[in-house]
């Protein structure tokens, strides 16, 4: 299985609401990442989760909460959004962290949208 | 931390070899060349990596000259399945989370 599962795919939300974002890889993988993309834009790190200890947090905003309660998930909790929040949320693992020749497998990502 | 550039966009046709460049003019010693292909609606995915001279899998080789200022992903007879964003990363060999992203050369292929 080479596979990181994103759900929700597609989610809609107003700004007062509370969602979670989910992410799943069975690969034995100990770094997992999220990433914000812009609509013809490269992908932005968010965070980096080692060990299922958060690493790295590129100051991204308190609205955005990330939590990984095992070494297969992945969370990323969601409230009160603005509507730039509006993105492809993408999900990522690597067998470890600081080894940039690594490959990093992505998920196929939730479509966010915040009204 | 190194800067890449590459073209916005490309076109070519089926079965033709496509050469994309990325120009990383103040690479670090302990940086490595990335390439990721990105279909829409999809996370990226990995296309091949290498740190100097040629690397080739079964996708795609990569070109890096002696200066490594630059490299090349050659994707060798493309097919309308081809048509994608091709992202060129540098990044040391010790911190993933460094990775710097280029910002995409959309490749159309015509058929």
């Amino acid at each position: 299985d080479t596979e990181v599962t994103q759900t929700p795919k597609h989610l809609v939300m107003g700004m007062t609401n509370k969602k979670s974002l989910k992410c799943e890889q069975h690969m034995g993988h100990r770094a997992m990442y999220w990433y914000k993309q812009k609509a013809k834009k490269p992908p932005e790190l968010m965070f980096v989760y080692s060990y299922e200890k958060l690493s790295i947090n590129e100051s991204v905003p308190s609205r955005f909460s990330p939590e990984c309660p095992n070494s297969s998930l992945l969370n990323l909790h969601l409230h009160a959004l603005q509507p730039e929040d509006s993105a492809l949320y993408l999900c990522a693992s690597s067998q470890q962290r600081f080894t940039a020749n690594e490959k990093l497998f992505f998920g196929s990502g939730t479509q966010l949208s915040v009204l | 931390l190194a800067k890449t550039t590459q073209p916005i966009s490309m076109d070519s046709y089926e079965g033709q070899e496509v050469n994309i460049t990325c120009s990383h003019n103040n690479i670090a010693t302990n940086d490595y060349i990335t390439w990721y292909q990105q279909f829409p609606s999809q996370g990226p995915r990995f296309i091949i990596q290498g740190y100097k001279t040629k690397v080739t899998n079964e996708v795609a080789s990569l070109f890096i000259p002696a200066d490594r200022k630059s490299s090349t992903l050659s994707l060798p007879r493309v097919s309308l399945s081809d048509t994608a964003v091709y992202y060129c990363l540098v990044g040391p060999m010790d911190s993933n989370y460094q990775l710097i992203w280029g910002a995409g050369t959309k490749l159309i292929i015509k058929p």
